[in-house]
């Protein structure tokens, strides 16, 4: 069967860094996805990870082992809004998403 | 503004009622998706459409129909409402294969 895991919920502090790990077992792989969504609101798109290594967006990056099935949404100088639930995403062989069940993030000040 | 459009935005719903959801995109997307969301459970797929004229089942296609006559509309259909079909419904677009998908801002169906 296909599964995506990601931790259930985290907590970090106002201008800290923040790493959310995602592991995947699919059938096939067409690239990762992370997605913010925010209470009450629809996902949006954050990055995409076809090729090993690290993707960098502003205060954001992904990061994407193919090998070891493993991902990363790494969260710099955290900011109250990043307050969301982060949902990573692969696309499978059939190019349809697989979705995890999302990770809670809290941010405290 | 281009995006995706969902109507309506919440209804509460009698049990074994029929209701239709509403999805319209402006982008001229290929591919649509209907997704449901649950606490704790992730987003579930219910129907899917590749192309114009073109439908498929998702995860979790039972109690739901869709349709794809154009490019632009995808509505999902509740033949006969029941209780665990209370949920945020989502539907999605994209240009096709490796690309990501765009939300419409969701419906929240509570069917009682």
């Amino acid at each position: 069967g296909q599964n995506i895991d990601q931790p259930t919920e985290m907590t970090a502090t106002e201008g800290a860094i923040v790493q959310i790990n995602c592991t995947y077992q699919t059938s096939g792989f067409n690239g990762l996805f992370w997605y913010q969504q925010h209470a009450g609101e629809a996902p949006t798109f954050l990055s995409y990870n076809v090729l090993d290594g690290l993707e960098e967006k502003g205060r954001f990056s992904s990061f994407l082992s193919r090998s070891k099935g493993y991902s990363y949404l790494l969260l710099k100088e955290l900011q109250m809004k990043d307050s969301a639930s982060y949902l990573c995403a692969v696309l499978d062989s059939n190019y349809q998403l697989i979705w995890g069940a999302g990770t809670k993030l809290i941010i405290k000040p | 503004i281009a995006g995706i459009t969902q109507v309506p935005t919440s209804q509460i719903l009698a049990a074994g009622r029929r209701m239709t959801l509403r999805c319209t995109q402006d982008m001229r997307h290929n591919a649509m998706y209907w997704y449901r969301q649950d606490l704790g459970l992730g987003l579930r797929l219910i129907h899917y459409s590749n192309t114009a004229g073109t439908t498929g089942k998702g995860e979790v296609p039972d109690g739901y129909s869709v349709s794809r006559a154009n490019t632009d509309d995808f509505p999902l259909t509740l033949a006969s409402a029941v209780p665990s079909q209370t949920s945020v419904y989502f539907c999605a677009s994209s240009e096709g294969t490796g690309d990501g998908y765009t939300f419409g801002s969701g419906t929240r169906l509570t069917v009682v």
